[in-house]
């Protein structure tokens, strides 16, 4: 199994929701990010998580929180987003053991859409 | 600070033709080098990368790219495109490190012409 799943593919939501993204692989990948990419612009690392621990947080406001519950599993929360948060949310997963692993595998997105 | 650079926002080739896509990186060691490809709403696709070693490399697709130290370049080639690569093509450095960034580039939108 090479693939990062994420759910919902598409979501719509308002400013006074609260939902949550999910992303999953089962490469035994120990990295995990996620991305937020605009339309026709490059994606933007948000968060990287290694061993389940958050690592890298690029001054994300606080409406997104992210975790990562197991070493499958990573989510983003969401809440009191604004309608500049629309975008497609992109999960990667990448191993840790060796230069040979520095691949990221990308999931297809969550084209997000904030009314 | 590591970053990257796609001089180029749009190409237009024709079918049959070749394509170079240009990449300037700058960072003080030798980086990873990646080139992806990403279709409207979908996921990043990994076309190659570079590590160390041969300084050419070969990828899926078709396509290749030389790393050049004194140029601090990555460019991405193809010799004869097909209708199907029209899309996004983005060049991406990282750094040796467990929970490395990996930082990409604007971007290349590529067209093919019939």
């Amino acid at each position: 199994d090479t693939e990062v799943t994420q759910t919902p593919k598409h979501l719509v939501m308002g400013m006074t929701n609260k939902k949550s993204l999910k992303c999953e692989q089962h490469m035994g990948h120990r990295a995990m990010y996620w991305y937020k990419q605009k339309a026709k612009k490059p994606p933007e690392l948000m968060f990287v998580y290694s061993y389940e621990k958050l690592s890298i947080n690029e001054s994300v406001p606080s409406r997104f929180s992210p975790e990562c519950p197991n070493s499958s599993l990573l989510n983003l929360h969401l809440h009191a987003l604004q309608p500049e948060d629309s975008a497609l949310y992109l999960c990667a997963s990448r191993g840790v053991s060796g230069a040979t692993n520095e691949k990221l595998f990308f999931g297809s997105g969550t084209q997000l859409s904030v009314l | 600070a590591q970053s990257v650079t796609q001089p180029d926002i749009h190409i237009t080739v024709s079918e049959g033709a070749s394509l170079e896509l240009r990449c300037n990186y700058s960072y003080g060691a030798t980086p990873y080098l990646f080139w992806y490809v990403q279709s409207p709403g979908q996921g990043l696709q990994l076309l190659l990368k570079y590590f160390s070693g041969d300084t050419l490399v070969q990828g899926i697709k078709g396509f290749e790219a030389e790393f050049k130290r004194s140029q601090s370049s990555f460019n991405l080639r193809k010799p004869s495109v097909h209708w199907s690569d029209a899309a996004e093509y983005f060049c991406a450095v990282g750094m040796y490190s467990s929970a490395s960034k990996i930082i990409f580039g604007s971007g290349t939108r590529l067209s093919i012409r019939p």
